[in-house]
C-alpha cells in the first residue's frame, strides 16, 4: 500500500520556467492538499480539493495553479517559477474522519 | 486567529529522561489535536492525537497533555532514544467545508544525543 506517492522527488528549475508536480494517492480519500515547508515557517497550505471536481485556495496561492484529476491524483503547476519558490512541497490526502497523510515530498529550486 | 504558536523552536537532549513540546492555539472551534513527526527527506507522520475532551493521552513513551481552559497542549516524549531525533509539528484542525482544515505550529527541531 503505496498511500500517497509525490514525482519528482528532486527539481531544478530556472527563473520563468514551468512545470508541474504530480501526487496519487491510493487510500480512496476525498480531500487532498498542497503544502509548502520552509525553514521555520513549518507547513502552509497552498491549495486544496476537498471532493473531485473542486479545488480552493489556501493560505499561499499565488502563483500555483491546480487540477484535482479524479479521485486520486492531485497536480500543482508553476506558471512561471520565481527564486521565491524555491522550497519543499508536500501532497496529503485525508479522508472524512481520518488524519492527514503527506508524500515524502518535492524538493524544488529555482535558480 | 487560526494561529498555533508551538516552543521551542529547537531542543538538545540527552538520552533518557523526559523531552516537553509546548503549543498554544486561540480558535475554541478546533476540535483535534495532532502532532506529526517528520525524519529528514520524509514527510510529516501522524504519531499521536487528542480530542479537547480528554486532558491527556498516551502512546508508548509519547504522552499528550491538553488544557483546554489554558488553550494550551504538550508532547511528552519519556526516556528519549536516538532515534527521536527528528522535527515534531503540532497543529489543531477542523473540518471546514468538507474537508480537515489543518493548521500547524512552527515545528520543534529536537536532537537525542546518545
Amino acid at each position: 500500500n503505496a498511500g500517497v506517492t509525490q514525482t519528482p522527488k528532486f527539481q531544478v528549475l530556472k527563473t520563468g520556467q514551468s512545470m508541474t508536480l504530480q501526487c496519487a494517492q491510493d487510500m480512496n480519500h476525498n480531500s487532498m492538499y498542497w503544502y509548502r515547508q520552509d525553514p521555520g515557517m513549518g507547513l502552509r497550505l497552498i491549495y486544496y480539493s476537498a471532493s473531485e471536481g473542486t479545488t480552493d485556495k489556501g493560505e499561499v496561492p499565488n502563483g500555483y495553479n491546480v487540477s484535482r484529476l479524479n479521485k486520486r491524483e492531485f497536480s500543482l503547476r508553476l506558471e512561471s517559477a520565481a527564486p521565491s519558490q524555491t522550497s519543499v512541497y508536500f501532497c496529503a490526502s485525508s479522508g472524512h474522519a481520518s488524519p492527514l497523510h503527506f508524500g515524502n515530498g518535492t524538493r524544488l529550486t529555482v535558480t | 486567529q487560526q494561529q498555533v504558536k508551538q516552543s521551542p523552536q529547537s531542543l538538545i537532549v540527552q538520552k533518557g529522561g523526559i523531552s516537553i513540546i509546548n503549543c498554544a492555539y486561540e480558535n475554541t472551534a478546533f476540535d483535534y489535536f495532532p502532532w506529526y513527526q517528520q525524519f529528514p527527506g520524509k514527510g510529516p507522520a501522524l504519531l499521536i492525537a487528542i480530542r479537547p475532551d480528554v486532558s491527556e493521552k498516551k502512546e508508548g513513551r509519547f504522552t499528550i497533555s491538553f488544557n483546554k481552559s489554558a488553550k494550551q497542549f504538550s508532547l511528552h516524549i519519556m526516556d528519549p532514544q536516538p532515534g527521536d531525533t527528528a522535527t515534531y509539528f503540532c497543529a489543531a484542525t477542523i473540518m471546514d467545508s468538507g474537508r480537515r482544515a489543518l493548521t500547524f505550529g512552527s515545528g520543534t527541531r529536537l536532537q537525542v544525543q546518545p
